[in-house]
């Protein structure tokens, strides 16, 4: 298995609808994060979960709903998002340094590609 | 806070020639910095990194960054382009103490072989 996968890798959906991006880590790490990828956009960093805590929230819309439920797994669940909303969520996976130990770089899934109608 | 300057949107070279793919970063206090590339429909893959150990970091596919305090750069270089080469470059920093839990990015840097 490779070691971050997100799923699906493209989505379509209607303002009204619900869905959920999914993630799931097998590198044995224990920091998990959100990025939003738009067109002509530096990347921006919506989440981040250190040992399944919530420690970044980028002022992201509350339409936005991410959830840790293990060190293995992140989902971004999606409520009546608008058209600019439209882009490549990346989820990706590092060792938490905030003991002050490693670089912490990050390892990136493929994205999911979200349109919203 | 932390942030890295990626100059140049865009880059195009011809094949066999240099690549250089200039960022800047803001700190007061030497980062981790990192690069990474991303091919179309793809993620992100870490292409090198820098960590105090060492101020000239070799990465993969023949890439290598060069960390210059007195410049506060980390430019990545390398000797001869491949066609496989073409792709999104990222410049990307993480901070130290309480702002150790992000990973902030540059623009990005597309860059394009020339035949």
């Amino acid at each position: 298995e490779t070691g971050v996968t997100q799923t699906p890798r493209h989505l379509v959906m209607g303002m009204t609808n619900k869905k959920s991006l999914k993630c799931e880590q097998h590198l044995g790490h224990n920091a998990m994060y959100w990025y939003k990828q738009s067109a002509k956009k530096p990347l921006e960093l919506m989440f981040v979960y250190n040992f399944k805590e919530q420690t970044e929230n980028n002022s992201v819309p509350s339409r936005f709903s991410p959830e840790c439920p293990n060190s293995s797994h992140l989902f971004l669940h999606l409520h009546t998002l608008q058209p600019e909303d439209s882009a490549l969520y990346l989820c990706a996976s590092s060792q938490d340094i905030r003991g002050g130990s490693g670089s912490g770089e990050l390892f990136f899934g493929e994205g999911s590609r979200l349109t919203v109608l | 806070a932390q942030s890295v300057t990626q100059l140049g949107s865009h880059v195009s070279v011809s094949e066999g020639a240099l690549v250089l793919l200039r960022c800047n970063y803001s700190s007061s206090v030497p980062p981790y910095l990192f690069w990474y590339v991303q091919y179309p429909n793809q993620g992100l893959q870490l292409l090198l990194k820098y960590t105090s150990a060492a101020t000239l970091v070799k990465g993969i596919n023949g890439f290598e960054a060069e960390f210059k305090k007195s410049e506060t750069s980390f430019h990545l270089t390398k000797p001869s382009a491949h066609m496989s080469d073409a792709a999104e470059y990222f410049c990307a920093v993480r901070g130290l103490g309480s702002s150790a839990s992000k990973i902030i990015f540059g623009s990005g840097t597309r860059l394009s072989i020339r035949p």
